[in-house]
């Protein structure tokens, strides 16, 4: 059963403290991406990586960082310079859908600041 | 208590009814549609897309129109259901840039029974 997976479903963090989140997919795709969406808004991009040991700041990457060590997983962490870190975390992968590649997305992570 | 925060346009409609969403894309260069569904607490989920050489493009219940000369895009659904209420997004992509999405605000729809 092919797709991606995005771990907690919730996640809570403590004042100064580093969290990760995790993002896996077993569909073979090269391109990876996260995503923050607050709320009633949309998505707004973190970081991407095109392939294993490569990534690239997207439009909001100030706070968080990313590893790309295998193709099938990109784990996000929200370090402590993340001073508004409440929101709902997306993962996506992009592969074949339509015409061309696009994004898949993950569940979802929603992290809540204790 | 009170509630902070952007609102989405809404559009409500009749169980059974047409609904027509529209998306005003930002880049007259992007050359390559999507529209996502995202149900509440969910991710999006991919509905269908359009090349900038069309424009129109049919699915299951489901069409996608496209105007070059004013950058707009429309998703309509046919015989509106319960299931189909969620938040729809636009995205557009250019070729160069890594083929990053660009995205919409999103539209919420709520079907009435």
């Amino acid at each position: 059963d092919g797709g991606i997976t995005q771990s907690p479903k919730y996640l809570f963090r403590k004042e100064g403290q580093n969290v990760t989140l995790s993002c896996e997919q077993n569909l073979n795709h090269d391109a990876m991406y996260w995503y923050r969406q607050d709320p009633g808004q949309g998505l707004r991009l973190i970081y991407y990586s095109q392939i294993v040991n490569d990534f690239q700041k997207g439009d909001i990457a100030e706070g968080y960082s990313v590893s790309r060590e295998k193709k099938e997983s990109f784990p996000l962490t929200v370090t402590s310079a993340q001073k508004n870190p409440t929101a709902f975390y997306l993962c996506a992968s992009r592969g074949l859908a339509g015409f061309q590649e696009t994004q898949y997305f993950g569940p979802g992570t929603r992290l809540l600041v204790l | 208590g009170e509630s902070v925060g952007l609102h989405l346009p809404t559009l409500s409609v009749q169980e059974g009814d047409n609904s027509i969403i529209n998306c005003a894309y930002s880049n007259s260069a992007s050359d390559y549609f999507i529209w996502y569904k995202q149900e509440s607490g969910k991710g999006p989920q991919f509905i269908i897309d359009i090349r900038s050489n069309m424009d129109k493009r049919q699915g299951q219940r489901v069409t996608v129109l496209l105007n070059k000369t004013v950058k707009h895009l429309s998703l309509q659904i046919a015989a509106t259901q319960p299931g189909d209420s969620a938040v729809y997004f636009c995205a557009e992509t250019t070729p160069g840039n890594n083929r990053k999405l660009i995205w919409g605000l999103g539209t919420s729809l709520a079907v009435n029974p």
